[in-house]
């Protein structure tokens, strides 16, 4: 098992231009989460999806988008990158009744 | 509103100089508190799931333990291996697909 893949590690945005970060799992999790870290913040959800065509809005949604087509897959969507979204962002996943939830490395992003 | 605290934010430790971390929290119907550590650049790497007052659970040097009010992460005889920041998450009952994450302790250990 691969466990949580996040693409890019990396990204350099410009402000105003969109992106998509790719998050896939192979534990076949049907919760899935995404996270951004701020230095000295913790962790803050962003959007999670508890299966298949079902999503909701975390603490910290505005100027993110979801989408959960697979039980595999849960892109993050940028719209409009502002350089507040420069941070780094962590997908998880967890199954029903999990007692902890599955990390992915992280995907670095900073928008100038 | 839930919440998570971790205390201290940073601490240097000789090697050898056992302490302790603190997780204080607010959540309505505890379902789960959660124990990581995150080494940098790298995601949260899970540690500990305690689920009641009274719980402690031991993994080498760590040993994590629960009250109704706050977890402790005590660090034994610690090696500059164990050097990371270790965060600290409640699973409420109610929205139990929710984690909530506390800001995280900097551990240094120096050799």
């Amino acid at each position: 098992n691969a466990g949580v893949t996040q693409t890019p590690k990396f990204r350099i945005l410009k402000i105003g231009q969109s992106m998509t970060l790719q998050c896939a799992q192979d534990m076949n999790h049907n919760y899935m989460y995404w996270y951004r870290q701020d230095p000295g913040m913790g962790l803050k959800l962003i959007y999670y999806s508890v299966g298949a065509g079902i999503t909701d809005k975390g603490e910290v949604p505005n100027g993110y988008n979801v989408s959960r087509s697979t039980t595999e897959d849960f892109p993050l969507r940028l719209e409009l990158a502002a350089p507040s979204q420069t941070s780094v962002y962590f997908c998880a996943s967890t199954w029903t009744g999990g007692n902890t939830i599955y990390f992915g490395e992280g995907s670095w992003l900073t928008v100038v | 509103e839930d919440q998570v605290t971790q205390s201290p934010e940073a601490l240097r430790l000789q090697e050898g100089e056992s302490s302790s971390l603190n997780c204080s929290y607010t959540v309505s119907g505890l379902r789960g508190l959660f124990w990581y550590r995150q080494d940098p650049g790298k995601g949260p790497e899970f540690l500990f799931t305690l689920y009641s007052a009274g719980e402690e659970k031991e993994k080498e040097r760590l040993k994590a333990t629960l009250t109704k009010k706050e977890s402790f992460l005590h660090i034994t005889a610690p090696k500059p291996e164990d050097s990371a920041t270790y965060l600290c998450a409640v699973q409420a009952r109610e929205g139990t697909y929710k984690y909530i994450f506390g800001t995280g302790t900097r551990l240094k250990v120096l050799a």
